[in-house]
Order: structure tokens, then C-alpha cells, then sequence
């Protein structure tokens, strides 16, 4: 398996503007987690899912952010309108929850930076 | 509700002297716990993990962490630094029971440097 996949790697926008985020969780996986990291804030939990229900979304910042998995190998985080505060790294992760095999693993991120 | 800290922004440590970076957690239920590794401008790579059994946990690259119920703490260490072993660190806990079962909350992370 190719791992966690996220899209784009960069992205660049100006304030105002829609950004969508995609994952691409590892197959089988049934968790999915959607983390935002900055220097002031660390590494938060925004949202996650479970077998493509949401379950926790108390980390989501403000009704800008909204997050879906329509199918249990395609994840999006949106944010609309987008504003320079939301300029951060935005990880996936995902995992099984099975006994011992219930480590997460990470997708290389998207760097968000709103202008 | 779970929580983990790590007490430490930062810990320095000389190549070739042991290391250790400190965890503790909050959980309501059995502990599910986990340290990651992230090298600049990467993702966060699994190190390892406990989940049962044995107190004393190997992972990658030779580190080791130390559960200790009584003190709930989860110690990440490794018996001779190398100086590629400088990155960040994240200590996190899973929620295996309630409302939030499967959660994976993370410290905010200590900064490890090795001089050589």
C-alpha cells in the first residue's frame, strides 16, 4: 500500500477564497483523522471518523470548516471562506482499531497558507 | 475526558549519553499508548506502542518507552543518542471506551536535539 495519501502537498490561496484538502485513507482502514498542526497550537484533532460516520467533531474551529468521507477511501476537509489564521500543516491519519493493530499512520500533510 | 502532556519543550542530550522524553497521560479506561517521530517538514512516523503486557515497550531505531501505571507515565527512551535522532516528539493516547471510543489525542510535542 502506498500509505496515506493527501492532496495537495502546497497550497497557496488568498483570504476569502474556498479550499478543499483531500485524503486518501489506507485500505482497510476503518478510523480516519484529520489533525491540524501549528507552532502556537501544537498538533490539534479537528475531526474523525469511523467507518465514514463522523464522531468527534469538536475540534473543528468554526462552522468555516466543514470535513466528509463519503466512501471509505476518500476523505475532504473544507474551509470557505478561508482566512490567514487558518494557515497551517493539515495531516490525515488512519487506522484500524483492532486489538494490537491500532496505531495511526500519517500522510505527508498539506501546507495551507492563506494570503 | 484523555489527555497526554509532555512536560518538556525541549531536551538536549549529548551523542553516545542515554535520552529519555517525558510522557504522562489521563485516560478513564485501559491506556492505549503511542510515541511518533517527526523530522522537519515530514509526517509523524509510529515509533511505538503499548497496548498490553510487558512494562518495558521496543519500537524503531532502538528506542524503548517505560509504562508505569502507578505514576501514569509512558517515558520514551533510548540508551545512546545519535545525533539523527534529533527531531520532534509526540507522546498520544487512544480512547478505548465512552462516547469518544478510538479518539487519538497527542502531547504538544518536545523538541529533541543531540549535540555532537
Amino acid at each position: 500500500d502506498a500509505g496515506v495519501i493527501q492532496s495537495p502537498r502546497h497550497e497557496v490561496t488568498e483570504m476569502g477564497q474556498e479550499v478543499t484538502l483531500r485524503c486518501k485513507p489506507i485500505s482497510g482502514h476503518d478510523y480516519l483523522f484529520w489533525y491540524r498542526q501549528t507552532m502556537m497550537r501544537g498538533l490539534e484533532l479537528l475531526i474523525y471518523f469511523n467507518n465514514n460516520v463522523p464522531i468527534d467533531d469538536s475540534g473543528m474551529p468554526e462552522d468555516r470548516f466543514s470535513a466528509k468521507m463519503p466512501n471509505a477511501s476518500f476523505s475532504t476537509l473544507k474551509i470557505q471562506p478561508s482566512e490567514p489564521r487558518d494557515s497551517a500543516v493539515y495531516f490525515c491519519a488512519s487506522s484500524f482499531n483492532a486489538g494490537m493493530n491500532t496505531e495511526a499512520f500519517f500522510g505527508q500533510g498539506t501546507r495551507l497558507t492563506v494570503v | 475526558a484523555q489527555s497526554v502532556a509532555q512536560p518538556e519543550d525541549q531536551v538536549n542530550v549529548a551523542e553516545g549519553n542515554p535520552l529519555t522524553v517525558k510522557c504522562t497521560y489521563s485516560v478513564s479506561g485501559n491506556p492505549y499508548l503511542f510515541w511518533y517521530v517527526q523530522y522537519p517538514n515530514r509526517g509523524l512516523q509510529f515509533l511505538l506502542k503499548y497496548i498490553t503486557g510487558d512494562n518495558l515497550v521496543k519500537g524503531s531505531y532502538g528506542f524503548e518507552a517505560e509504562f508505569n501505571k502507578s505514576q501514569t507515565s509512558f517515558h520514551l527512551k533510548k540508551p545512546s543518542a545519535l545525533v539523527s535522532d534529533s527531531a520532534l516528539y509526540f507522546c498520544a493516547v487512544r480512547d478505548t471506551g465512552g462516547t469518544s471510543y478510538g479518539k487519538l489525542t497527542f502531547g504538544q510535542g518536545t523538541i529533541l536535539t543531540v549535540h555532537p
